[in-house]
């Protein structure tokens, strides 16, 4: 069964500094697909960025970046100069014929 | 427009109760999905309606009624809950078939209190 981990239950970064947060997974499939979601206290889970597993290109959204490492089964996302509403909780998902969140990483900014 | 609405955000229903959740798209997509999420924790998956048929059910429980009356609705009934089935519950729907290839886009979700 694929399964999704993210380590670090909590992060902080500094306004304007770098943070990255950490993913991995687990699939024997081949053909796949990874996203990142951001839920804020409003509730909504809005897409950040998302990745096709047969593509070596690491997606980049703006300020959001990933780093795909298909063999070692890794996909951090790299927020680029934090902004205060960059503030809130982040999923990694696997998605094959449904998704598999991980449990979840809740970024502070601070100010 | 990449809008999912859901209403109502807010419901506090008895055990004895019976109500339900309404989620609705335009954005011409055929898969829409429910999911539970109990506070910090991921979403977990109830439904899948493929071209408003039901093609995935998690094993949830009966109290728990999905229904897809077009592409663009989809309805939770809920009948005699319990108070741990208290939670946020989100809809999503994607552009294809339910294969997650398609990107998934999400409602603000129904805040539901079980008293």
């Amino acid at each position: 069964a694929q399964t999704v981990t993210q380590s670090q239950p909590e992060m902080s970064v500094q306004e304007a500094e770098t943070v990255t947060l950490s993913c991995t997974y687990d699939t024997s499939e081949s053909d796949y697909y990874l996203f990142w979601y951001k839920q804020p206290p409003s509730r909504q889970m809005i897409l950040v960025i998302r990745q096709e597993a047969y593509k070596q290109q690491n997606a980049t959204e703006n300020r959001f970046s990933v780093n795909f490492q298909k063999a070692a089964k890794s996909f951090s996302l790299k927020i680029s100069d934090s902004q205060l509403g960059d503030a809130a909780m982040y999923f990694c998902a696997y998605g094959d014929y449904k998704y598999i969140f991980g449990t979840g990483t809740r970024l502070k900014v601070l100010a | 427009d990449t809008e999912v609405t859901q209403t109502p955000k807010h419901l506090v229903m008895g055990m004895t109760n019976k109500k339900s959740l309404k989620c609705e798209q335009h954005m011409g997509h055929r898969a829409m999905y429910w999911y539970k999420q109990k506070a910090k924790k991921p979403p977990e998956l109830m439904f899948v309606y493929s071209y408003e048929k039901l093609s995935i059910n998690e094993s949830v429980p009966s109290r728990f009624s999905p229904e897809c009356p077009n592409s663009s609705l989809l309805n939770l009934h809920l009948h005699a809950l319990q108070p741990e089935d208290s939670a946020l519950y989100l809809c999503a729907s994607s552009q294809g078939s339910g294969t997650v290839t398609d990107t998934q886009y999400f409602g603000p979700g129904t805040r539901l209190t079980v008293l």
